[in-house]
Order: C-alpha cells, then sequence, then structure tokens
C-alpha cells in the first residue's frame, strides 16, 4: 500500500510569509508525528497527534507554529510569519498505535527554505 | 536537548568490514528503536528492542541494549557500499508520547 507522503517537497518562501506543510499518512494509522530536522542534525519532536485525544503540543517551538488533524487523517502544519531560523527539513510520521511505541514510518519530508 | 547521543558522529569503512554504532541515553525507557536516512530525507525503521531484551538480530543487524548502562548499539556485519546513510536512535519511553532522537551516525562505506 502507499506509505506516507508530503507535500509540497520543497519550498522556498520570503521570511514573514505565511507556509503550509501537509501530511497524508499511511490509511489506518491513529498516530502521526511532525519531526524537524536541520541541516545535519537529528529530529526534533514537533507536535503528535492520537486518534481523537487532544494532541501534544509540547514539541511546538513558537506560537507560530501550529498544527491540525482532519477526520483523524490528513495533517497541516502551519508556520505564520516565517523567519530564516524555520529552514529545515519537515517530517511527517504515521505509526498503527501508540501503544508499545510501534515503529514508525515516515514520508519523505518538505524541505523549507526561508530567504 | 536529544536524549539519545550517537558515537561517533561518522564512521567510514571499507566494504565488508563491520560497523559499530553506540546510542547512549538518559531516562528509563520502554524500548529503543533505530532508523536509518539516506540523503537527509525519510527514515527507515531497522528494528526495535524493548527494554527486557538484550540482543536482536535482523538480517545483518545486531542491537544490543544494556539498560543498566543506558547504552546501545547496532552492528551492521559484511557492510555494503548501499549501507551508506545516517544512522539514529531512538528512544520511546512512558513520560513522552514521541520518540526522542539523537542526532546521528554517518556511516560512509566504501566500495
Amino acid at each position: 500500500g502507499a506509505g506516507v507522503s508530503q507535500s509540497p517537497s520543497n519550498k522556498v518562501t520570503e521570511k514573514g510569509k505565511d507556509v503550509e506543510l501537509r501530511c497524508d499518512p499511511i490509511s489506518g494509522h491513529t498516530a502521526l508525528y511532525w519531526y524537524r530536522q536541520s541541516l545535519g542534525q537529528g529530529l526534533e519532536f514537533l507536535i503528535y497527534f492520537q486518534g481523537n485525544s487532544a494532541p501534544d503540543k509540547s514539541g511546538l517551538p513558537s506560537d507560530r507554529f501550529s498544527a491540525e488533524r482532519t477526520g483523524g487523517s490528513v495533517s497541516t502544519l502551519t508556520i505564520q510569519r516565517t523567519q530564516q531560523e524555520d529552514s529545515a527539513v519537515y517530517l511527517c510520521a504515521s505509526s498503527l498505535d501508540r501503544r508499545l511505541f510501534y515503529e514508525q514510518y515516515f514520508g519523505p519530508g518538505t524541505r523549507l527554505t526561508v530567504t | 536537548s536529544q536524549q539519545g547521543e550517537e558515537d561517533p558522529q561518522a564512521l567510514s569503512i571499507q566494504e565488508g568490514e563491520n560497523a559499530t554504532m553506540n546510542c547512549s541515553y538518559k531516562t528509563s525507557i520502554n524500548n529503543l528503536q533505530w532508523y536509518r536516512q539516506n540523503s537527509g530525507r525519510g527514515l527507515v525503521h531497522l528494528i526495535l528492542i524493548r527494554s527486557n531484551e538484550r540482543e536482536k538480530h535482523s538480517g545483518r543487524l545486531r542491537v544490543t541494549l544494556d539498560t543498566s548502562k543506558k547504552s546501545s548499539s547496532l552492528l551492521i556485519t559484511a557492510s555494503r557500499a548501499a549501507d551508506t546513510a545516517s544512522y539514529f536512535c531512538a528512544t520511546g519511553d512512558t513520560g513522552r508520547r514521541a520518540l526522542t532522537f539523537g542526532s546521528g551516525t554517518r556511516l560512509q562505506v566504501q566500495p
């Protein structure tokens, strides 16, 4: 079946503009995660959705970042008033269930460049 | 800050040699996972070891876990040029809802 997909694959935006990044998880996966990876660095957790539970937003770096997940499937990460330090690869992952931390399936990521 | 820290940060070996990467973490965990990343894009899950396990094998991969030392190692035997990638450990603990990733080891396998 299809894996996790993300769009766009690359996004170049001017400082101060808003951007929306999309993630389509694997069908049937109840858990969805957003991570950020700066060049040559590890993954930084941003936000986590599990079913109908309230999302865990503890990793969002500022109130310019927000995310939603509609119908328990597609998720959108929004960055308002982008800054140059927001430049990174944004990775989305889904897993079957958060219990016992099932393996996560990652999308190819969106490379965001803020000029 | 990242809980998992990989060591070494970079490793270069010849094809056919074994590659060993280490990961240390700080808190109690439920499980530890290793992922591989090519070209700075999506990660691929390699293997998961639970906190009550000490060793696990999958093909050419061998993972060990020492919870008393809060460390894990990933061994890739008979490496191939195609193994060239970054490898990350990730820990899952009951206190968080998401995995905590380390900063990764960049492996270069020379043909």
